[in-house]
């Protein structure tokens, strides 16, 4: 089945700086998500993004959708004591009966204040 | 304002007992889905539930079994569990298979 590599696996940064992750793919996807899980809580919905080339912003989040779809990337600017979490690619086709979403591994940031 | 509930919060069960986590949705959505979270491993697709009156195996369903109540409730049960199902559980619904989700908080279970 389709799977999607997510990369770096973790990150400890020093409060303000920047961060960047990636997710790629072997196959395409029509929309990529990023989810952000603070601990003991579910995923949570940061960005969606819906066409190839597509770049979106939500505050100090920018996420990427691939030319080639098969690839999209999150960057968070400025980092702050409450970016901690997991945050969690997502890739999804629909059509048919499924769309069910692939989820990638997750990249675990710590913040150092 | 409720979303995905999810009951219970946390669960300690011996081997071999059975037991049913409960998924309650209040955003009309049609498609519901059960994952479960294990460290390095990220979220793996137990069952979902299309529509209402469908249920579909996902990548990892072995020992467990599902049922689409109505449209509201999607509820998991594991027959006999064992210590590999320990693990935290997740519910979570869409309008359709085309939109992303919405997860409910999780069930933390562990068997022993």
């Amino acid at each position: 089945g389709q799977q999607l590599n997510q990369s770096p696996q973790s990150m400890f940064i020093q409060e303000g700086e920047d961060v960047s992750m990636n997710c790629t793919s072997s196959s395409i996807f029509n929309t990529w998500l990023w989810y952000k899980q603070d601990p003991g809580e579910g995923p949570v919905l940061l960005i969606a993004l819906y066409k190839a080339g597509e770049l979106t912003s939500n505050g100090r989040l920018t996420a990427q959708f691939g030319i080639t779809r098969k690839d999209s990337f999150l960057n968070i600017s400025a980092s702050i004591p409450s970016d901690v979490g997991i945050y969690f690619c997502a890739g999804q086709n629909y059509g048919g009966s499924q769309g069910n979403l692939i989820f990638g591994k997750g990249t675990k940031l710590s913040v150092k204040p | 304002n409720a979303g995905v509930t999810q009951t219970p919060k946390f669960q300690v069960l011996k081997t071999g007992q059975s037991m049913t986590l409960q998924c309650a949705q209040d955003m009309n959505h049609n498609s519901m889905y059960w994952y479960r979270q294990d460290p390095g491993m990220g979220l793996r697709l137990i069952y979902y539930s299309a529509s209402e009156g469908t249920t579909d195996k996902g990548e990892v369903p072995n020992g467990y079994n599902v049922s689409r109540l109505n449209k509201r409730e999607f509820s998991l049960r594991l027959e006999s569990a064992a210590p590999s199902q320990t693990s935290v559980y997740f519910c979570a619904s869409s309008l359709t298979g085309g939109y992303g989700y919405t997860f409910g908080s999780g069930t933390r279970l562990t068997v022993v």
